[in-house]
């Protein structure tokens, strides 16, 4: 059974509103990520946390905010959306930093 | 800031012929490079690491790593149908991935 979920799977919001994407992980991994995937730029790493009510920034983290309530759940929050957020989001999990256990992604589209 | 690419963008092999992927890296320092598996829709999937200069084989993988040039590649032996997915290859910088746009592979029957 899939260890990591996303919801929703896909969301259409509007320019300006709030956007709450949510991951849940069952493998007790203490590290979770938020990437997300353009065509041609590969992954991009937003935020992730190593313990819960803790996050820190990736490469790409202006115009989003991460919140670790537990170990199981994280969730990516824009609180404005726009347009140049379209893209398809994957949160992941991991022991350590290198093999990571991937959801099956959400992908937004802001119109 | 470490810097991964990939080549080609995208690669159609015969069922049953090798395939092979190419990955190039900017810090020679980095501790470990790994593929992942993408099929469309769904996330990436690890499929083999290698931390050591010299070669690593697991079942119809092999990788291959070259830390003086800088370069690693996959080539997968008797590719199948169920190979075709998209190729990620990624490198450490600093206690996280960095990724490469990725190889599409498309096997024919």
């Amino acid at each position: 059974e899939a260890a990591v979920t996303q919801s929703p799977r896909s969301k259409v919001a509007v320019t300006g509103g709030k956007v709450t994407l949510s991951c849940h992980q069952t493998n007790n991994h203490d590290y979770m990520y938020w990437y997300r995937q353009d065509t041609g730029h590969g992954l991009r790493l937003i935020h992730y946390s190593y313990v819960a009510d803790s996050t820190e920034k990736g490469d790409i983290p202006d115009g989003y905010k991460a919140s670790r309530p537990s170990q199981e759940n994280f969730s990516l929050i824009l609180e404005l959306a726009s347009l140049s957020q379209t893209a398809v989001y994957f949160c992941a999990s991991s022991l350590t930093f290198y093999e990571q256990y991937f959801g099956p992604g959400t992908r937004l589209t802001v119109l | 800031q470490e810097k991964v690419q990939q080549s080609p963008e995208s690669l159609i092999v015969p069922e049953g012929a090798m395939s092979s992927l190419n990955c190039t890296f900017s810090n020679s320092a980095s501790q470990s490079i790994w593929w992942y598996q993408q099929h469309p829709g769904k996330g990436p999937e690890a499929l083999i690491s290698i931390f050591s200069n010299g070669n690593k084989k697991e079942g119809r993988l092999t990788v291959y790593l070259n830390r003086a040039s800088l370069h690693v590649s996959l080539h997968i032996r008797d590719s199948q149908p169920s190979d075709s997915a998209v190729y990620l290859c990624a490198v450490d910088s600093n206690y996280q991935l960095i990724w490469g746009s990725g190889t599409k592979l498309i096997i024919k029957p």
